[in-house]
């Protein structure tokens, strides 16, 4: 079964420059969540969208954004990288009607340098 | 908003033994509660979840258990084995006002799961 693909699966990038990490939902979902985790911590919840609409917003930084396209991919986009914004970036996806289960890719491991 | 606690942040258990993992939660809206397991470097998986109209569901060796006027919900794992071990995150979701869309999932902090043969 497709699951969620996310792209890269690993990203090099130095201070004050830009990434953009991409999620390719499970077919039909219509629901993408964004989630950011650091060495040892919990995903903390950073964005998502319904039916290309952000639908709820979390702990993300003004320096990132983020879109859902007509085909329900998602980016996010990360510009002055930090030091700190090394970490596992997950995105999930899910259907919207229903408590449905949500299914995470494989995540997008940043190192900022 | 929702906040989710966990308890312990680590557990160690002999072979054979039961593990139990307690989480609560602060907003009462909250309706849907998944339990992920993820293991170093990896994606959170789902093991097992429950709605807030069920008191109790079983998965095999998995238990999950609600109790939502105490607000608080437990995995119990029994006849733990090596492979159990891993970091477990327990989970609470809403639905949003709005459109009756899915709310976002509000993770506990994780208990590491260490099984010793």
């Amino acid at each position: 079964a497709a699951g969620v693909i996310q792209s890269p699966r690993h990203l090099i990038k130095e201070k004050r420059e830009t990434a953009t990490l991409k999620c390719y939902p499970i077919p039909r979902h219509d629901t993408v969540y964004w989630y950011q985790q650091g060495p040892g911590q919990d995903p903390q919840f950073l964005i998502s969208f319904y039916e290309k609409m952000q639908s709820d917003k979390g702990s993300i930084p003004d320096r990132f954004s983020a879109q859902q396209f007509s085909d329900y991919h998602s980016e996010l986009n990360m510009s002055s990288l930090e030091l700190g914004d090394s970490a596992l970036y997950f995105c999930a996806s899910s259907l919207r009607t229903g408590d449905t289960e949500a299914f995470f890719g494989q995540g997008t491991r940043l190192t900022v340098v | 908003g929702e906040n989710v606690e966990q308890h312990p942040s680590t557990l160690s258990v002999q072979e054979g033994d039961s593990a139990v993992i307690k989480c609560t939660y602060s907003d009462s809206a909250s309706n849907y509660f998944p339990w992920y397991k993820q293991e170093l470097g990896k994606r959170p998986q789902l093991i097992i979840d429950i709605r807030s109209n069920v008191g109790e569901k079983k998965d095999q060796r998995i238990a999950v258990t609600l109790n939502k006027t105490a607000k608080h919900f437990s995995l119990h794992i029994t006849e733990t084995q090596p492979e159990d071990s891993a970091v477990y995150f327990c989970a609470a979701r809403k639905r949003l006002n709005y459109g009756g869309s899915q709310g976002n999932l509000i993770f506990g902090k994780g208990t590491k799961l260490s099984v010793k043969p």
